[in-house]
């Protein structure tokens, strides 16, 4: 069963404008979200994470937003760039025992073009 | 400098050989990982190693095993593969903290197929 969802496989954006990307999770034990942005063969870069005792974090123009009683939690970049184009992952773990193992769902592609 | 580092980026094996793949993580991190990616597939954590101590093994078969020498070094024997381990194979590290919320840091990967 997975805990964590990334439902849309693909997303495409105009370059300049806002993309949203989206994640659900199950397992009410997370508390600790991140997201992570990955390139054709290279590891996943860290992007941005949230904590569950704040519902918004920014770093530039990326904004991460969480919904805990929807367990929902989303991605905002704007405006977007043609080098935003990647495989976004969410992650999530638990802050009380297991703090170190993360759920990752199956990403989203996001193209921004030009 | 990336913070970590995997060796070889590409590895094509048979399925009678044996293999490592190596990781070094220059961040000062005291946890190091092991994840597997697959096509079409979240990453799977495969081992998780505090202290050079290996914490979880996420029953992965015994034809990949772990080494951890020291906490900036990890390795990952590979012996008897089939060709579904074809994957790319992901080192990671990070501060583990008693309260949570650990950032894992990744290196680039090692893309192996198995023949």
């Amino acid at each position: 069963d997975q805990q964590v969802k990334q439902n849309s496989p693909s997303l495409s954006v105009q370059e300049g404008r806002i993309s949203i990307l989206n994640c659900d999770y199950t397992n009410s034990m997370f508390d600790y979200f991140l997201w992570y942005k990955k390139y054709p063969a290279e590891g996943p870069t860290f992007l941005i994470s949230i904590s569950s005792i704040k519902d918004k974090n920014e770093d530039g123009r990326f904004t991460v937003f969480l919904n805990k009683s929807a367990k929902h939690l989303s991605l905002h970049i704007v405006p977007s760039q043609p080098g935003d184009s990647a495989v976004y992952f969410c992650a999530a773990s638990g802050l009380t025992g297991g703090g170190n193992k993360l759920t990752f769902g199956t990403g989203t592609q996001l193209k921004v073009e030009l | 400098e990336t913070g970590v580092t995997q060796t070889p980026r590409h590895l094509v094996m048979g399925m009678t050989n044996k293999k490592s793949l190596k990781c070094e993580q220059h961040l000062g991190h005291n946890a190091m990982y092991w994840y597997k990616q697959s096509a079409k597939k979240p990453l799977e954590l495969m081992f998780v190693y505090n202290f050079k101590e290996q914490t979880e093994n996420n029953s992965v078969p015994s034809r990949f095993s772990p080494e951890c020498p020291n906490s900036s070094h990890l390795f990952l024997h590979l012996h008897t593969l089939q060709p579904e381990d074809s994957a790319l194979y992901l080192c990671a590290s990070s501060q583990d903290l008693p309260y949570g919320g650990n950032t894992i840091y990744f290196g680039e990967g090692s893309w192996l197929t198995v023949v």
